[in-house]
């Protein structure tokens, strides 16, 4: 597709449940992030994949946060045993490599999580 | 990365220019600023960096002070479409090392019609 995308755009879900949040990056895009953005507040970095380097997990604020990604492609973020102060907006962002845009993160447009 | 210091938020005329201030006292001499924005309900959009040189795209400029301790972003014609929290950030930009985004608060620009 042309950007990142992601699904659900929406998850409701009860304390204590796990979730699956889904990225799907821009085809070719070597680099992958999650952050976590509270209301009113700003990014939050959570975990960051770079081709088959091992990820960089030191943003993950709890065990119950983790991440996969296979390959280049498709990243899932899990979180287990949700609880309310998971309730945020998950955004994730992949970045091309090559010194012409090796800055520039696009965004998908998140997925925003309410835990009850 | 340097800390930012932005204000909280601004309001703009329709089709006058937005001058979007960003302070960066304690930014090193290989650090970038960057500035992004996030329309509401949606994922943040890179708009420009710059080392020392002031900037231009499509989409605004950043000017720099000489020093390097300060910086304005200019939307030289807002529109309605620019009201969003800009973010403006300093980070080291080398190749393997650009990795997070860490925002701050920012500036939530309002464009009045």
């Amino acid at each position: 597709g042309a950007g990142v995308s992601q699904s659900p755009s929406n998850k409701v879900t009860e304390k204590g449940k796990d979730v699956e949040l889904r990225c799907d990056p821009i085809s070719g895009h070597t680099a992958l992030y999650w952050y976590r953005q509270r209301l009113g507040q700003g990014l939050e970095f959570l975990i960051y994949f770079q081709g088959n380097s091992a990820p960089d997990k030191s943003g993950l604020p709890s065990d119950r946060f983790s991440a996969e990604r296979t390959g280049e492609s498709v990243s899932t973020l899990t979180i287990q045993r949700t609880q309310q102060e998971d309730s945020a907006v998950y955004l994730c962002a992949s970045r091309a490599s090559g010194r012409a845009s090796y800055n520039e993160q696009f965004f998908g447009p998140g997925t925003r999580l309410t835990v009850l | 990365d340097a800390k930012t210091t932005q204000p909280t938020s601004m309001d703009c005329a329709e089709g006058r220019a937005a001058n979007l201030p960003c302070n960066h006292s304690t930014i090193s001499g290989n650090e970038y600023v960057y500035w992004y924005r996030q329309i509401h309900s949606q994922g943040p959009q890179y708009i420009i960096h710059g080392l020392k040189n002031n900037e231009t795209n499509e989409m605004a400029s950043l000017i720099i002070t000489e020093d390097r301790k300060s910086s304005t972003l200019i939307l030289p014609h807002a529109t309605l479409r620019d009201t969003a929290v800009y973010y403006c950030i300093v980070r080291v930009s080398v190749s393997g090392s650009a990795r997070q985004l860490t925002f701050g608060s920012g500036t939530q620009l309002t464009v009045l019609p």
